[in-house]
């Protein structure tokens, strides 16, 4: 069966830090994936989404970044956080482009 | 553009009492909707999905969900909802791109 990973689980950085935030899928391969970010007011918000490796779509400008170095890994990074980017962070996968599986997510609070 | 709408932000429901969680959808063609529940501080977990055939679809949990053209709803039903069933639900539909796009979320609350 398969499965998403998502690390770390919780993360405070202050402002102006580096940011990287991992997500792996396991027991598919080729699968399309996501990275959402949830603000506290609870709506989902698409910031960027791969159909394969190294092909990346943004979704809304801003400063963050992703990239897909390998076909189950989605990394989102970004150079100097801000305090508008605290949120839940989190990773979905899809086989096909239906239904979306979710990772258990990771919580930034940037100070 | 496809959207949904989830008209509710707080759904409150005895133990026991059937749950009903609405949702209107707005698409060209065909619509392909799902939804999710989420837990606190975990991720979103898949219910159901609707792509063509019975109206009635069935999902995890007891779930089930409605589809209904000439209403464009596809409401989340459970016949006897759970003190567990609290938490946040939302609905789905896939847009033109291939991408989701979700509703707001509605909270719901069982009450024992």
């Amino acid at each position: 069966s398969q499965t998403i990973h998502q690390w770390p689980a919780t993360l405070v950085q202050p402002v102006g830090s580096p940011l990287s935030l991992e997500c792996t899928v396991e027991g598919t391969s080729n699968p399309n994936l996501y990275w959402y970010r949830q603000a506290a007011g609870r709506g989902l918000q698409l910031l960027f989404y791969s159909v394969g490796i190294g092909q990346i779509s943004s979704e809304v400008p801003q400063n963050l970044s992703a990239s897909r170095p390998q076909d189950r890994q989605f990394i989102l990074s970004s150079k100097k956080l801000l305090l508008s980017d605290s949120g839940f962070y989190l990773c979905a996968w899809s086989p096909n482009y239906y239904e979306q599986y979710f990772g258990p997510g990771t919580r930034l609070t940037v100070t | 553009a496809q959207s949904v709408a989830q008209p509710e932000d707080q759904v409150n429901v005895a133990e026991g009492n059937p749950l009903t969680v609405k949702c209107t959808y707005s698409v060209s063609g065909n619509p392909y909707l799902f939804w999710y529940v989420q837990y606190p501080n975990r991720g979103l977990q898949f219910l159901l999905k609707y792509i063509t055939g019975d109206n009635l679809v069935k999902g995890s949990y007891g779930f089930e969900a409605e589809f209904n053209k000439s209403q464009t709803s596809f409401h989340l039903k459970k016949p006897s909802a759970l003190v567990s069933d609290s938490a946040l639900y939302f609905c789905a539909v896939r847009k033109e791109n291939n991408r989701l796009a979700f509703g707001k979320g509605n909270q719901v609350v069982v009450i024992p």
